[in-house]
């Protein structure tokens, strides 16, 4: 059964911690990225990746960090850095960047306390 | 700067009811015009996928419109059920974009009321 999973569905972080999101895909895509929802706002590109080992920041990288080791995961860390880290996170894939459907997965809210 | 602007921003109608979204952009050129229907908590789910050149396409209930000349699209949805209750997002792809930066709508929030 192909798909796109995110883990956890939910994150709670104190302030001055890093947390890493998790991303798997078995679709066999070649892309991957991460956006940021906030409400009343469209979705915000943070990072994406086009192929393994490569990935390029978004509109919002700043505060996040994200690395490409294998096709099938793509995880993203907020680190202390970020000043409003609080949202909800979803990842995507695409077969190809431009043309393809992208598939999302069900998202983490990540809550800062 | 690249836009895709939706109305309403919220709409409430009675079950077995149809409505139209509206969605309109400022991207030119562009590849490709998606909506996507997210439920609450979820990620969005595809619904349609339209290139510069066509001008309708249809998924069951679900019928999506694009006049490129006015830069303008609408997502009819009709004899709406209450599964319908959803946020519709329309999405704007440049056409020179081979990043996958796509370009978000705010997203129309539906309520189907019994």
């Amino acid at each position: 059964d192909g798909g796109i999973t995110q883990s956890p569905k939910y994150l709670f972080r104190k302030e001055g911690q890093n947390v890493t999101l998790s991303c798997e895909q078995n679709l066999n895509h070649d892309a991957m990225y991460w956006y940021r929802q906030d409400p009343g706002q469209g979705l915000r590109l943070i990072y994406y990746s086009q192929i393994v080992n490569d990935f390029q920041k978004g509109d919002i990288a700043e505060g996040y960090s994200v690395s490409r080791e294998k096709k099938e995961s793509f995880p993203l860390t907020v680190t202390s850095a970020q000043k409003n880290p609080t949202a909800f996170y979803l990842c995507a894939s695409s077969r190809s960047p431009d043309t393809s459907e992208a598939f999302f997965g069900q998202g983490t809210r990540l809550t800062v306390v | 700067k690249n836009q895709v602007e939706q109305s309403p921003q919220s709409l409430i109608i009675l079950e077995g009811k149809n409505c139209t979204l509206q969605c309109n952009y400022t991207v030119s050129p562009f590849s490709n015009l998606r909506w996507y229907k997210q439920d609450t908590g979820r990620g969005p789910v595809s619904l349609t996928i339209m290139t510069f050149s066509e001008n309708t396409k249809s998924n069951r209930r679900y019928t999506a419109t694009l006049d490129a000349d006015t830069k303008q699209s609408s997502l009819h949805i009709t004899a709406s059920q209450l599964s319908d209750s959803a946020s519709y997002i329309c999405v704007v792809s440049p056409y020179s974009s081979n990043t996958g930066k796509l370009i978000f709508g705010q997203g129309t929030t539906l309520q189907v009321k019994p």
